[in-house]
């Protein structure tokens, strides 16, 4: 089946910890997202990448780091340095970054708690 | 920066009704697309409609980009229909980020 995946579905994490949240798709796209979802908000992006070694940061990526050595797989790690981690963590994926092909779609999510 | 906002809030249906959800936005756009978010937190895209229309069963969509707006019909409401609906929009030339509205939350009882 063609799609995106994320894991782990939850993850919990002490303060002080890094944590790294995996995304996959399988449906050949040039561009992935990273999302972050606050309780009753909207979604605001944290990073994205046109292409294999190459990604720029969204409007809130202090905190994170990501990476996109293959196509497929956009890693997204919460760093200790995120004072603010708590949220709900969703990865997109769209054929292209600009234009005709550019409409996201989304994985199942991560549910990232801090104790 | 861009805002998109989503009218109503918050609407209770009886299993049967039609509703129409509103998207405001304040700027030109490349994309708009409407989302369901389900209990479970998973997005479904069920629209990617920067201008006109589109349907899908019981779901339509109108997006009026030279007004800045787009609606959503639901029409004969079921049960499963229950969630949040977002609409989220790239602004022209200003990156590639979906703008997101904070969604219409949709109850549909039986």
């Amino acid at each position: 089946d063609g799609g995106i995946t994320q894991s782990p579905k939850y993850l919990f994490r002490k303060e002080g910890q890094n944590v790294t949240l995996s995304c996959e798709q399988n449906l050949n796209h040039d561009a992935m997202y990273w999302y972050r979802q606050d309780p009753g908000q909207g979604l605001r992006l944290i990073y994205y990448s046109q292409i294999v070694n190459d990604f720029q940061k969204g409007d809130i990526a202090e905190g994170y780091s990501v990476s996109r050595e293959k196509k497929e797989s956009f890693p997204l790690t919460v760093t200790s340095a995120q004072k603010n981690p708590t949220a709900f963590y969703l990865c997109a994926s769209s054929p292209r970054l600009r234009g005709r092909g550019d409409e996201q779609f989304f994985g199942p999510g991560t549910r990232l708690t801090v104790l | 920066g861009i805002q998109v906002e989503q009218s109503p809030p918050d609407l209770i249906l009886q299993e049967g009704a039609n509703s129409t959800l509103r998207c405001n936005f304040s700027d030109s756009v490349n994309n708009l697309q409407w989302f369901h978010q389900n209990p479970w937190g998973q997005l479904i895209n069920l629209f990617y409609i920067p201008s006109g229309t589109k349907q899908n069963g019981r779901l339509s969509a109108t997006t009026v980009a030279t007004e800045r707006y787009s609606l959503l019909y639901i029409s004969s409401s079921q049960t499963t229909d229950s969630g949040v609906y977002f609409c989220a929009v790239v602004i022209r030339d200003s990156g590639y980020a979906l703008n997101f509205g904070k969604g219409t939350s949709l109850l549909v009882t039986p």
